[in-house]
């Protein structure tokens, strides 16, 4: 039974550029939800899917987008980056109704 | 929104060791759970608890919701215990409010 992937592991961007993250969930799982986590703090939440729809988002500006395809996975886009977003975006899924929630093993972004 | 407090920050040990690590929260939850950090960032579930006492090998965890509260217990600490644990607490909306995580370090 595969878990939570998530691509790439690793990012490098420039200031500015514009990134694109993908997560895959758990098999049987419909809700896919993504937070940020700087270094040396707990993950904040950014927002979750669930049908294709976005259904809550956290504190975070519209540069932050999301998609979530008929499959159930699901991206996380950020445009015109900033030094600030560099931390590690975890991707989380779970089965609407029944709220235990897994979660891959990250994508660490740098901004440079 | 809800907040969510852990303690102590940081903890070191000797192999061994037992430890208890401690989340409060400010509101009534409909799901907790801990996890552990590994050194690449993967979340890894430890215990899916919002109420009640659950055991699984040398950890326990005990959540007593009407107070507020979450206890994970760590029983003869082994160094590849060592790490950053984590409580969050979801209260409405399947969104997860983290604490800031007690960090683990167990010495051999």
């Amino acid at each position: 039974d595969a878990g939570v992937t998530q691509s790439p592991t690793h990012l490098i961007k420039t200031r500015g550029q514009q990134v694109t993250l993908r997560c895959s969930p758990k098999s049987g799982h419909d809700t896919v939800s993504w937070y940020q986590q700087a270094l040396g703090q707990g993950p904040q939440f950014i927002f979750q899917y669930y049908e294709e729809e976005e259904r809550q988002r956290g504190n975070f500006p519209d540069r932050f987008s999301g998609h979530q395809f008929p499959n159930y996975s699901s991206e996380l886009n950020v445009n015109a980056l900033l030094l600030g977003d560099s931390a590690l975006y975890l991707c989380a899924s779970s089965l609407i109704g029944a709220t235990e929630a897994f979660f891959g093993q990250g994508t660490r972004l740098t901004v440079v | 929104g809800i907040q969510v407090e852990q303690s102590p920050p940081d903890l070191i040990l000797q192999e061994g060791a037992n430890s208890t690590l401690r989340c409060n929260f400010s509101d009534s939850v409909n799901n907790l759970q801990w996890f552990h950090q590994n050194p690449w960032g993967q979340l890894i579930n430890l215990f899916y608890i919002p109420s009640g006492t659950k055991q699984n090998g040398r950890l326990s965890a005990t959540t007593v919701a009407t107070e507020r509260y979450s206890l994970l217990y760590i029983s003869s600490s082994q160094t590849t215990d060592s790490g950053v644990y984590f409580c969050a607490v979801e209260s409405s909306g399947s969104r997860l409010t983290f604490g800031e995580g007690t960090q683990l370090t167990v010495n051999p």
